[in-house]
């Protein structure tokens, strides 16, 4: 059974950082691209950005909103993505999901707020 | 980047009639690459169509994925219980990937 749990997600002051953990179970991680998508509270889905496999290059891609301050990085020998979250905004404030073609965890909630 | 435009906003159905979910883009979505997911509240997003018109794993028949081009549709036939939610659609065939803002489905 295909499983991705979050973690790492809590509260952080404005301009400080954070480190959001999927942890993979399941499946071949090392096959997949891996996703990042946040929901603000009461608000939509947002895409955040994702890491292609290695046979693609692993190469990552970020929505406008968080490039230069998200980095999403992968270790395939502990099938675990990350999403390292730089200058923290207040509007950041979300729930944050990783996601693997059609499979989402549980997501974990980042609060940034002083 | 391409805009996905969702109608109706909030849908009032009864359990049994057929509900059609509409979701517009700004420009022609590449290989039809567009996905359907529901949300109930407090849970995880689910996906129910991908690629347009194929249903993910375990999603019943009842729902239904149409359209190309910049014009899409999901018919949920005869609507249960369970299927009172948000829905949403996404493309994820160009970048950035967008989302719809949602329709809400909701018991009248």
């Amino acid at each position: 059974e295909v499983q991705l749990v979050e973690s790492g997600g809590g509260l952080v002051q404005p301009g400080r950082s954070l480190r959001l953990s999927c942890t993979a179970s399941g499946f071949t991680f090392g096959d997949f691209a891996v996703g990042w998508f946040r929901q603000a509270p009461g608000k939509g889905l947002e895409w955040v950005g994702f890491i292609r496999s290695k046979a693609y290059g692993g190469t990552t891609e970020y929505a406008a909103s968080v490039k230069g301050r998200f980095t999403i990085s992968r270790d395939d020998s502990k099938s675990i993505a990350y999403l390292q979250m730089n200058s923290l905004k207040t509007e950041d404030t979300a729930v944050y999901y990783c996601e693997r073609t059609g499979y989402w965890g549980q997501g974990t909630l980042v609060t940034v707020s002083s | 980047e391409i805009v996905l435009t969702q109608s109706p906003g909030t849908l009032s159905l009864s359990p049994g009639e057929r509900a059609t979910l509409s979701c517009r883009a700004s420009q022609s979505v590449s290989s039809s690459y567009l996905a359907w997911f529901q949300q109930k509240p407090g849970q995880t997003p689910r996906l129910l169509i991908y690629a347009a018109s194929s249903r993910a794993t375990g999603i019943p028949d009842r729902f239904t994925g149409s359209g190309s081009g910049t014009d899409f549709t999901l018919t949920i036939s005869r609507l249960e219980p369970e299927d009172f939610a948000v829905y949403y659609c996404q493309q994820y065939g160009s970048l950035p990937r967008t989302f719809g803002q949602g329709t809400k489905l909701e018991i009248k």
